[in-house]
């Protein structure tokens, strides 16, 4: 079975700084992977997918991800947030052939002025 | 596309009583899902269904949950009766099946979301 650790809970950072927040996943097989972004009182939205081919993936609003193999990482990243990305953040994999996602616990980005 | 619908958006209720959560996926997609979400657990899956079909339902916590999918419009989630730890907000996503050709990658499209609050 596959499983995906958010090593941080909470992330804060100034608005314009850049910002990585990281994902780990375990699975032997071949994997998708996603990042999902939820916004309060909302659904997850998808924000980026890495399927097949480079392993920089680029996605909405500015931020890309880069998938590591050899680390098993999918780690988000964004040069400069704004406010508006304060939010959680989930990162998730998929087993090929299957349908389900799992997901990390999430992590919480806070932006400030 | 309207997205998928969830309802009702909040649900306050008191222990004993049952809880309805219905579900309207994107049409043309296959799988549904359910999951709910805590801040104790995070996102847990409780259920899936392919082609209305419940595929893997290990994730539900205890019989007095219950789901349904009678055509591929429509789904339920119940819980019957309800305690007051089954507080959680609740989602439901669908997707189209794996392997379906075209872009499709697996990628679930989420509801807003169904905030449950027992008393």
């Amino acid at each position: 079975a596959q499983s995906v650790t958010q090593l941080d809970s909470q992330v804060p950072v100034f608005e314009e700084a850049p910002v990585e927040l990281r994902c780990n996943y375990s699975s032997s097989v071949s994997v998708y992977l996603f990042w999902y972004v939820q916004y309060p009182n909302q659904g997850l939205q998808l924000l980026l997918k890495y399927l097949s081919g480079s392993t920089l993936v680029k996605g909405i609003n500015g931020f890309e991800a880069e998938f590591n193999k050899s680390q098993t990482s999918f780690h988000l990243r964004k040069p400069s947030v704004h406010i508006s990305d304060t939010a959680e953040y989930f990162c998730a994999v998929r087993r090929s052939g299957y349908s389900t996602l799992t997901f990390g616990k999430g992590t919480m980005l806070l932006v400030s002025p | 596309d309207a997205g998928v619908i969830q309802s009702p958006r909040h649900e306050v209720t008191e222990m004993g009583q049952e809880v309805t959560l219905r579900c309207k996926p994107i049409s043309g997609h296959n799988s549904l899902f359910w999951y709910r979400q805590t801040m104790m657990r995070g996102l847990e899956l409780l259920i899936y269904f392919n082609n209305n079909v419940p595929i893997d339902d290990s994730g539900m916590p205890e019989d007095r949950f219950s789901a349904k999918m009678p055509n591929a419009s429509f789904s339920t989630l119940k819980i019957q009766p309800s305690e007051p730890r089954d507080s959680a907000v609740y989602f439901c996503a669908s997707s189209a099946s794996v392997g379906s050709g075209g872009s499709n990658t697996g990628e679930l499209f989420f509801g807003e979301g169904s905030r449950l609050t027992v008393l």
